[in-house]
């Protein structure tokens, strides 16, 4: 069985850099076709996909967001690490990270997802 | 850039049939995936590669896409059901979600 929990802080000045880690258990990233993607929801808002990271460390940016993200993983810890940088109230969402099953294929699929964090972000 | 348009809401009587509608520019040659979110909740995956339905997901969640627009059909609607919906595929190397449906049950 596949979980995934975020965690990171739940509030953030403006222009500070958000980090938010997903720990994950039930496959491992060093797995071929593997991956975990990062995606957000503000406050009443549509989902937002932001990056994504497979198994070979290949990633995967966001055009609109891309200078301002950076995606990591750590397949000892079976972690994956987001950072935001330059954050702004328009950033406030719940922050999820997703499991990815036949990455780069046309049939992957965001198929187990954690509970989600939300951050704030406020002077 | 790529975009997914979904009506934001469609209302359905218990036990009948809730259709949504998701176009995109040239959908029907790309995969698209559904995902449930009832308040407070993680989305759910309920329908991937177009009309496949993952393990556990109830038989009257089924998916179609033709042309410029995949479809989620509800069957046999009941309030459980009663949700946001969103559609999602990809396209260059970015993945893309639909604005969402909301879905009355009355």
């Amino acid at each position: 069985q596949i979980t995934l929990r975020e965690s990171g802080p739940t509030l953030v000045k403006p222009t500070q850099t958000l980090t938010l880690t997903c720990s994950f258990s039930g496959f491992s990233l060093t797995n071929n076709e593997e991956g975990v993607a990062w995606i957000r929801q503000p406050p009443a808002k549509a989902l937002e996909w932001l990056a994504l990271i497979y198994w070979d460390d290949d990633k995967r940016y966001s055009p609109s967001l891309r200078s301002r993200l950076t995606i990591t993983k750590d397949t000892s810890k079976n972690q994956v690490v987001l950072k935001l940088t330059n954050m702004d109230p328009v950033d406030a969402a719940t922050y999820y990270c997703a499991h990815t099953a036949a990455a780069r294929s046309p049939k992957e699929m965001f198929d187990s997802w954690g509970q989600g964090t939300l951050v704030t972000v406020s002077s | 850039s790529y975009e997914l348009t979904q009506p934001p809401s469609v209302s359905v009587s218990p036990g009948q049939t809730a259709s949504i509608p998701c176009s995109g520019d040239q959908l029907g040659d790309k995969y698209a995936c559904w995902f449930q979110q009832k308040p407070g909740q993680s989305p759910v995956l309920v329908i991937y590669q177009d009309n496949q339905r993952p393990s556990g997901i109830s038989e009257r969640f089924s998916g179609s896409s033709s042309g410029n627009t995949a479809t989620l059909t509800i069957s046999g609607t009941q309030a459980m059901d009663e949700a946001d919906y969103y559609c999602q595929t990809w396209d260059r190397s970015t993945y893309v979600f639909g604005a969402g449906t909301k879905v009355t049950v009355l």
